[in-house]
């Protein structure tokens, strides 16, 4: 059974660079894409963009200047950053597996943006 | 950027009953379109993808149907675990891979 678990700080401070790691256990990273979603409290998701486990990416354009996803296969990790945050930005962070579609998510991260 | 509009918003049933929702797409996503289930506190559940196939372990109460522009996602009989918020998602076309904004089913 494939399992996503992300890590990071719960708290980052404006105009500060988030960052996030998301591990993978149970399965192997390779012939699938990996991809960030978030959701801001009480509100729908939203997909960051997502990266293949040969390294390329595609991200929401929306976010795409500030948004920048990486791999590391041989830890089975992928991570995200968000740099130039604001209050905007705090929502649950979630890591999932892109078949397609969104087969395996991870529980979930909150960060609250906040000085 | 394809928009995915969901209704009702909210629906109300009672325990056994049907419910019936909604998701349609501002363009055509083929059948490039999944449902997810979403509880308090807790990550969204993939429910069907491909319009009506349901994911391994989905109980067969969950239907999805649909192509084009219209979808329904159907649950019979509702169990006291299907109270929840349900998303509809396309995958058809980047960027990016859009939802709709959710159906909340409560208890009438």
């Amino acid at each position: 059974q494939v399992q996503l678990q992300e890590s990071g700080p719960g708290l980052v401070k404006p105009s500060e660079t988030l960052s996030l790691t998301c591990t993978v256990s149970g399965g192997s990273m390779s012939e699938y894409y990996w991809s960030w979603l978030r959701q801001p409290p009480g509100k729908g998701l939203e997909w960051l963009g997502y990266i293949y486990y040969t390294g390329s990416t595609n991200y929401n354009p929306s976010l795409k200047r500030r948004v920048t996803i990486s791999v590391d296969t041989s830890k089975n990790q992928f991570s995200l950053k968000v740099n130039s945050v604001t209050a905007a930005d705090t929502a649950v962070y979630y890591c999932a597996r892109w078949a397609p579609p969104l087969d395996y998510w991870g529980r979930g991260a909150l960060v609250t943006v906040s000085s | 950027e394809i928009v995915m509009t969901q209704s009702p918003a909210t629906l109300s049933v009672s325990p056994g009953e049907s419910a019936t929702l909604s998701c349609r797409a501002s363009e055509s996503v083929s059948n490039k379109l999944a449902w997810y289930q979403q509880k308090p506190g807790q990550a969204p559940r993939l429910l069907i993808y491909g319009a009506s196939t349901r994911a391994t372990g989905i109980p067969a109460r969950f239907s999805g149907s649909g192509s084009g522009t219209e979808f329904t996602l159907t649950i019979s009989s509702l169990q006291s675990e299907d109270f929840a918020v349900y998303y509809c998602q396309q995958y058809n076309h980047w960027p990016p891979r859009t939802f709709g904004q959710g159906t909340k089913v409560d208890i009438k």
